[in-house]
């Protein structure tokens, strides 16, 4: 099973900051990984798949990079909604993985 | 709008069994292939099963901890997915999410989510 590691575990910043969330790999996943948030209460939140292709609807100041074993999202200005969990998630070995989540707080 | 709705959670017992649905509305479940993820309290993300749609053969695929004891299942008649949870142990007390499942390439990621049903077990 491919295991994901996240940092940094929280990270502590104002509105309008950039964020820059990491997620490794186990062993290389290729490009095959997803990036979510999950403000409290609600279902996850696809932002990001294959290391860099925004989903629907997602705002620009989200972007994605990355392959092989290391991953980064970056939030650029940080909203309000984005003060939230984020999980990366990789696809390119059975069982699907997600990492264990960066806190983004105020 | 595409959503979709999941009913059916509640308390049971430990060995109990309890089935959940997931009612997909603004769009046909047919072609879609589906998962079943996880979240114990405080906990992150657990994928727990998948099924193909019945044009990809309706195969199924579990996870380790569920296996044997887990089914999912779909009847696109009522645009619904199923999970039936049999044998259940505390440690399967989580908020359960259905999702599609999407993705060119090796496995998939999950771009749409329902709301979640609480599933708690209790000893």
């Amino acid at each position: 099973e491919i295991v994901l590691t996240q940092s940094p575990v929280t990270l502590s910043l104002s509105p309008g900051e950039r964020a820059t969330l990491s997620c490794r790999a186990s062993q290389s996943v290729s490009t095959y990984l997803a990036w979510y948030r999950q403000k409290p209460g609600q279902a996850p939140r696809l932002l990001i798949s294959d290391a860099s292709d925004r989903a629907t609807d997602v705002p620009a100041r989200f972007s994605g990079s990355g392959s092989g074993t290391d991953f980064t999202l970056t939030i650029n200005s940080l909203e309000p909604e984005d003060f939230a969990v984020y999980y990366c998630q990789q696809r390119s070995d059975w069982p699907v993985t997600f990492g264990p989540g960066t806190r983004v707080d105020v | 709008e595409e959503q979709l709705v999941e009913s059916g959670g509640g308390l049971v017992k430990t060995g109990g069994s309890l089935r959940l649905s997931c009612v997909a509305s603004a769009f046909t479940l047919s072609d879609a292939w589906m998962s079943w993820v996880r979240q114990a309290p405080g906990k992150g993300l657990e994928w727990v099963a998948h099924i193909t749609s019945k044009g990809a053969g309706g195969t199924t695929e579990y996870a380790a901890p569920v296996k044997g004891r887990f089914t999912v299942s779909r009847d696109d008649s009522k645009n619904t997915l199923y999970l039936q949870m049999n044998s259940l142990k505390t440690e399967d007390t989580a908020v359960y999410f259905c999702a599609i499942s999407r993705g060119r390439g090796p496995l998939y990621h999950f771009p749409l989510w329902g709301q979640g049903a609480q599933v708690t077990v209790s000893s």
